[in-house]
């Protein structure tokens, strides 16, 4: 089955510790893209990748870092630099024809992060 | 900058009643619009999108919507709900600038029966 997984779907972390969330997806999408959602809210950019080895920070990136070594990974580290890092994380990919605004995203399942 | 606005955070229908879930949106040129569904704790699923071609948009479950640019709104209807309909609904608009995906904040679809 093509799709997109996002482990584990539970986290607890400990202040001051950093975390890393696995996003895989093996649908050969070219972009892939991390969100942060809060209650109430829209989904947030965290940060998005249209290549491998290269990715851009999106509208709330502190605290935040990313790879993109495989085209069909694109792992999110929580740094302890993120001071509210509790939320529901989410990973999406796109087939992308070079306008990411156009393109389908594909969501994950999604990471549900808290600090304790 | 763009923006998108979902003009209300809940909405209970009864089964078998029409849905109206409402969206504004701002842009400065012919946006790409989309609306996703979201089940709880689940990710999110694509329900249609407009990029500017037939303003009627179909999409999966018998949802539709209408692109209105004079009234700069995307509102997602169906005709009768379904128990299963009851999730989290968000608009979204891409950023004439950034080309990025601006969500709405969303609203809970409640199916009584």
């Amino acid at each position: 089955d093509g799709g997109i997984t996002q482990s584990p779907k539970y986290l607890f972390r400990k202040e001051g510790q950093n975390v890393t969330l696995s996003c895989e997806q093996n649908l050969n999408h070219d972009a892939m893209y991390w969100y942060r959602q809060d209650p109430g809210q829209g989904l947030r950019l965290i940060y998005y990748s249209q290549i491998v080895n290269d990715f851009q920070k999106g509208d709330i990136a502190e605290g935040y870092s990313v790879s993109r070594e495989k085209k069909e990974s694109f792992p999110l580290t929580v740094t302890s630099a993120q001071k509210n890092p509790t939320a529901f994380y989410l990973c999406a990919s796109s087939i992308t024809s070079g306008r990411i605004g156009t393109d389908t995203q594909y969501f994950g399942p999604g990471t549900r992060l808290t600090v304790l | 900058a763009q923006s998108v606005t979902q003009l209300d955070s809940h909405v209970s229908v009864s089964e078998g009643t029409p849905v109206l879930l409402r969206c504004n949106y701002s842009s400065s040129y012919s946006p790409s619009l989309f609306w996703y569904v979201q089940h709880p704790n689940k990710g999110l699923q694509l329900l249609l999108k407009y990029t500017s071609a037939a303003t009627l948009v179909k999409g999966i479950n018998g949802f539709e919507a209408e692109f209105k640019k004079s009234e700069t709104s995307f509102h997602l209807t169906k005709p009768s709900a379904h128990m299963s309909d009851a999730a989290e609904y968000f608009c979204v608009v891409s950023d004439d600038n950034t080309d990025k995906l601006i969500f709405g904040t969303g609203t809970r679809l409640q199916v009584f029966p």
